[in-house]
């Protein structure tokens, strides 16, 4: 089956810039999270989705944002951007129970990479 | 605060067995979770401990004392594919993972 598809691969942006990825998740899963990766902070929680609804959300500022549609597609959106914003961005979906934590573990898309300059 | 603490880098020959600690402090626990990375890659689950005990799958296990807040990961017949970074990771609550800071694992002929 499909993994999970993430959008564009490869970004480069403008300080004060805003961009917009997309995520799609394995067939089923109704869960998505998404989550940044850098050299420094290592990997971080963003927020995540269930079922159209942000559920938790990460220690980002508000410029972070994020949405699921009744597909359980997702997207997240980042407004102007700092230079500091250049990372690695994944998304994850997992087979969640409702209302349950998930046992099952996350699978990741490939990532879209971000550069901000 | 929340932090996993793992060791920065391992080393090992192929065939051998290396374990990798990992000691967190958060402020929920629904269960720690390992995962693997390569480099370019995206990380990828290995295994879930929610409850205390070991968990084997194949070549992989996975422990948990949550008393201890403690866990590890156990790598058997190590091959050279297996040189990646390994993370551990809680689950602090609506599917939230905090991530430890990852080690990686070099593996040689």
């Amino acid at each position: 089956k499909a993994g999970v598809t993430q959008t564009p691969r490869y970004l480069i942006k403008t300080r004060g810039q805003q961009v917009t990825l997309s995520c799609s998740p394995i067939s089923g899963h109704r869960s998505v999270s998404w989550y940044q990766q850098t050299p420094g902070q290592g990997l971080q929680f963003l927020f995540e989705y269930f079922s159209e609804t942000q559920r938790n959300k990460g220690n980002f500022p508000g410029r972070f944002s994020g949405r699921q549609f009744s597909n359980s597609r997702s997207e997240m959106n980042v407004s102007t951007l700092e230079l500091g914003d250049s990372a690695l961005y994944l998304c994850a979906s997992s087979l969640t129970p409702d209302g349950a934590e998930s046992p099952y573990g996350y699978t990741f898309g490939s990532g879209t990479r971000l550069t901000v300059v | 605060g929340q932090s996993l603490e793992q060791p920065s880098e391992v080393t090992a020959v192929e065939g051998a067995i290396v374990q990798i600690n990992c000691t967190y402090q958060t402020s929920g626990f629904y269960g720690l979770s390992w995962y693997q990375q390569h480099d370019g890659g995206a990380p990828t689950f290995l295994s879930y401990n929610g409850l205390d005990g070991l968990e084997e799958t194949g070549r992989f296990s996975s422990f948990l004392s949550r008393s201890d807040s403690y866990g590890y990961l156990l790598l058997q017949e190590l091959q050279m594919k297996d040189s990646a970074s390994y993370f551990c990771a809680v689950n602090t609550g609506f599917q939230k993972l905090v991530f430890g800071t990852g080690t990686r694992l070099l593996v040689s002929p």
